[in-house]
């Protein structure tokens, strides 16, 4: 059963803080994406990655940066996390020729 | 870049009835795939239904089938006999064909519709 796990479930931290979000998938695949989920704006690209070191900006990357140093791991890093990056965060993988999506279970963030 | 529009923020059905959410989208690829996904209250997304660009047949998948209109670039979602159970969030995604492209790594999606099913 292909598996994407994100590391956190819900998570609290102070206004400052760096924060790292950790995705794991065990299906090989190239391409992984994070996105952020806030009511009325739907799914928001942040980072995509299509290869190990290899990452692209998405819509909204301004306050994150992202890691890839092993093909089944992808990283998002707050480097000082502040309020109104309170949201869910979500991964996900995609398979050979696209075809086919596969989302972590997502990670509830709150930044005091 | 590609976009992809939902524009019924909110949509509410009686149990049993049939309800179509719409989704259009832009993109000047010719070879992709298109998605419903579904998320419940538990936030985790599940797969709906998949529509390969190159097909002209419309999916099907039990209670749910699209209508898929290439030219309009138009995808929508009919669920038949509404469940409680399908009382979530619908998002449409759109992403091109893996390596047909530059912008063949793009993975877009809508804003989203919440649906109700009323008993």
């Amino acid at each position: 059963d292909v598996k994407v796990t994100q590391s956190s479930r819900y998570l609290v931290k102070r206004t400052g803080e760096k924060v790292f979000l950790e995705c794991v998938q065990d299906m090989d695949h190239e391409n992984m994406f994070w996105y952020r989920q806030d009511p009325g704006l739907g799914l928001r690209l942040i980072y995509f990655s299509y290869d190990v070191k290899m990452k692209e900006k998405g819509d909204i990357p301004e306050g994150y940066s992202v890691s890839r140093e092993k093909k089944e791991r992808f990283s998002l890093i707050l480097e000082s996390a502040s309020t109104n990056q309170t949201s869910m965060y979500l991964c996900a993988s995609r398979g050979p020729y696209g075809n086919t999506i596969y989302f972590g279970e997502g990670s509830w963030l709150t930044v005091v | 870049a590609q976009t992809v529009t939902q524009s019924q923020p909110e949509m509410s059905v009686q149990e049993a009835e049939t309800v179509t959410l719409s989704c259009t989208y832009d993109t000047s690829e010719n070879n992709y795939y298109l998605f419903w996904y579904k998320q419940p209250p538990s936030r985790q997304m599940i797969l709906v239904i998949r529509q390969e660009a190159y097909k002209q047949q419309n999916a099907t998948e039990n209670r749910f089938s699209v209508n898929f209109q290439k030219a309009a670039k138009s995808f929508s979602l009919k669920i038949s006999d509404s469940q409680l159970g399908d009382t979530a969030m619908y998002f449409c995604a759109f992403t091109p064909l893996l390596y047909s492209g530059a912008g063949s790594y793009q993975l877009t999606f809508g804003k989203g519709t919440k649906l109700s099913v009323i008993p």
